[in-house]
């Protein structure tokens, strides 16, 4: 079991599209982390969020913090095929804990 | 400033041998950390080195093993290579923990176990 559990796994759409994908835990984290990795690399961090209610704007992405600090969603405002990717969450604990991600597939 | 480097990039092994992977930092970047990811399990957490100490280690085998030199730089080794082995292995660095700060990850190593 993932100590984060990211949904959906697969979201395949049109270009234009708004979507929303989710991060959830039963833990409290300091902070977590969005990435975005595309094949043939790593994954390259987008925002990190750090207090209880925190949301973050990057142009069409829009990313929240739970009250609680244990769940993160990411919205996508009129996709388009560049925002293809894997997109992972991460909490931070000792180490970083990472989602298994949501592979995203914005269709021209 | 140059990002994190890995070598190499892809890397064909068969089962029971060892491979020796290895990551630069970021200059001045005294953590590094390396994952294992799997389409199965995504992106899990081997260990964490920072000034040649190794700080944080994940639920890994003691197949897996690591160190770091002086100069930050860290290698990664695999002894006695399973099939279950074959995944894209990631660096990344950061300032100082990496629970604690932007980790920036390396393009990965790709290795397929035969």
């Amino acid at each position: 079991t993932q100590l984060l559990e990211q949904s959906p796994q697969f979201l395949s759409i049109q270009e234009g599209e708004n979507l929303t994908v989710y991060c959830n835990s039963s833990s409290v984290f300091s902070s977590l982390q969005w990435y975005r990795q595309e094949p043939g690399e790593g994954p390259v961090l987008l925002v990190t969020v750090v207090t209880g209610g925190e949301v973050k704007k990057l142009k069409r992405l829009t990313f929240q913090f739970g009250d609680a600090r244990k769940d993160s969603s990411l919205h996508i405002t009129a996709a388009q095929p560049g925002d293809t990717g894997l997109y992972l969450c991460a909490g931070a604990l000792n180490d970083m804990r990472f989602g298994a991600g949501t592979r995203l597939t914005v269709k021209p | 400033k140059a990002g994190v480097t890995q070598t190499p990039r892809y890397l064909i092994k068969t089962r029971g041998q060892q491979v020796t992977l290895s990551c630069s930092p970021i200059s001045g970047h005294r953590s590094v950390s390396w994952y294992q990811q799997t389409p199965g399990q995504g992106l899990q957490f081997l260990f964490e080195y920072f000034s040649e100490t190794q700080r944080n280690k994940g639920n890994f085998p003691g197949r897996f093993s690591g160190r770091q030199f002086s100069n930050s730089r860290s290698e990664m080794n695999v002894s006695t290579l399973e099939l279950g082995d074959s995944a894209l292995y990631l660096c990344a660095s950061s300032l100082g923990g990496a629970g604690k700060n932007i980790q920036y990850f390396g393009a990965g190593t790709r290795l397929s176990v035969l």
